[in-house]
C-alpha cells in the first residue's frame, strides 16, 4: 500500500486565482483519486483519473497525470471562497490511504 | 442521494472507558474503510473491509481497538479501554468496489477526559 504525499503543505492565494498542488507517490497504480475536506467534515471525492489517462477535466477541475514520474497535479482554476478546504490524493491500489494534504486558502 | 450514515456525531467519554461507533455505507457498497483523523493530519486508514472479510488492519491498534461487519453491511468500530490520545474524528467511508470512488459519512467526534 502507498499513500500520496501532497506539495506545498499550504497555498494561500487570492480569490478568481488559480490553483495548482501536486501529488507524488511511489509504487504502480490502478488509478488516482483527489478529494476534498472541509474543516470538521468528511471528505468529498472530486475527480479519479485511471492510469493509462493522462489529463481528465471537471468543471473548474484539471488532474494530469503522469505516470512515468509517478506524479499528479490538481489545478482549481477562478478560484472561489468555497474552495477554501484541504485536498487529499489518493494513489489508489488495494488500500485507500491519504497524506497529510494540502490546505487552501482563498482570500477574498 | 445516498449517504454513509454514522452516529454517533459526537461522544465525550472517559479514559478506560469503552466506546463504539457504528456506520451504515451506501446500499450495495462492498468495500467499506475506517480512519482516525487527528486534528490537522491526514486520515489514517485503521481497517478495510471487503464485504464482512478484513482486507487491512495493519495499523489498527488491536489490543484496545476492534471493528467487525456482521453480514457485509453496516459496521461497529469499538475501543476499549478509551485513552486521552484516542481523542480524534472516526471516519467511515464505502466503495462500490476496491478501485472505486469512496463516499465519507460526516463522522464522530471523540474526546476522551
Amino acid at each position: 500500500s502507498q499513500q500520496g504525499e501532497e506539495d506545498p503543505q499550504a497555498l494561500s492565494i487570492q480569490e478568481g486565482e488559480n490553483a495548482t498542488m501536486n501529488c507524488s507517490y511511489k509504487t504502480s497504480i490502478n488509478n488516482l483519486q483527489w478529494y476534498r475536506q472541509n474543516s470538521g467534515r468528511g471528505l468529498v471525492h472530486l475527480i479519479l483519473i485511471r492510469s493509462n489517462e493522462r489529463e481528465k477535466h471537471s468543471g473548474r477541475l484539471r488532474v494530469t497525470l503522469d505516470t512515468s514520474k509517478k506524479s499528479s497535479s490538481l489545478l482549481i482554476t477562478a478560484s472561489r471562497a468555497a474552495d477554501t478546504a484541504s485536498y487529499f490524493c489518493a494513489p489508489r491500489d488495494e488500500k485507500l490511504t491519504f497524506g497529510t494534504g494540502t490546505r487552501l486558502t482563498i482570500i477574498p | 442521494e445516498a449517504e454513509v450514515a454514522q452516529s454517533p456525531r459526537y461522544k465525550i467519554t472517559e479514559k478506560s472507558q469503552a466506546v463504539a461507533f457504528w456506520c451504515d455505507p451506501i446500499s450495495g457498497h462492498a468495500t467499506l474503510y475506517w480512519y482516525r483523523q487527528i486534528l490537522g493530519q491526514g486520515p489514517e486508514l485503521l481497517v478495510q473491509f471487503q464485504d464482512e472479510s478484513v482486507v487491512d488492519d495493519s495499523q489498527l491498534p488491536k489490543d484496545r481497538f476492534s471493528a467487525e461487519r456482521l453480514k457485509g453491511v453496516d459496521s461497529t468500530l469499538k475501543i476499549q479501554p478509551a485513552e486521552l490520545g484516542d481523542s480524534a474524528m472516526y471516519l467511515c467511508a464505502s466503495s462500490l468496489g476496491v478501485y472505486t470512488e469512496a463516499f465519507f459519512g460526516q463522522g464522530t467526534r471523540l474526546t476522551v477526559v
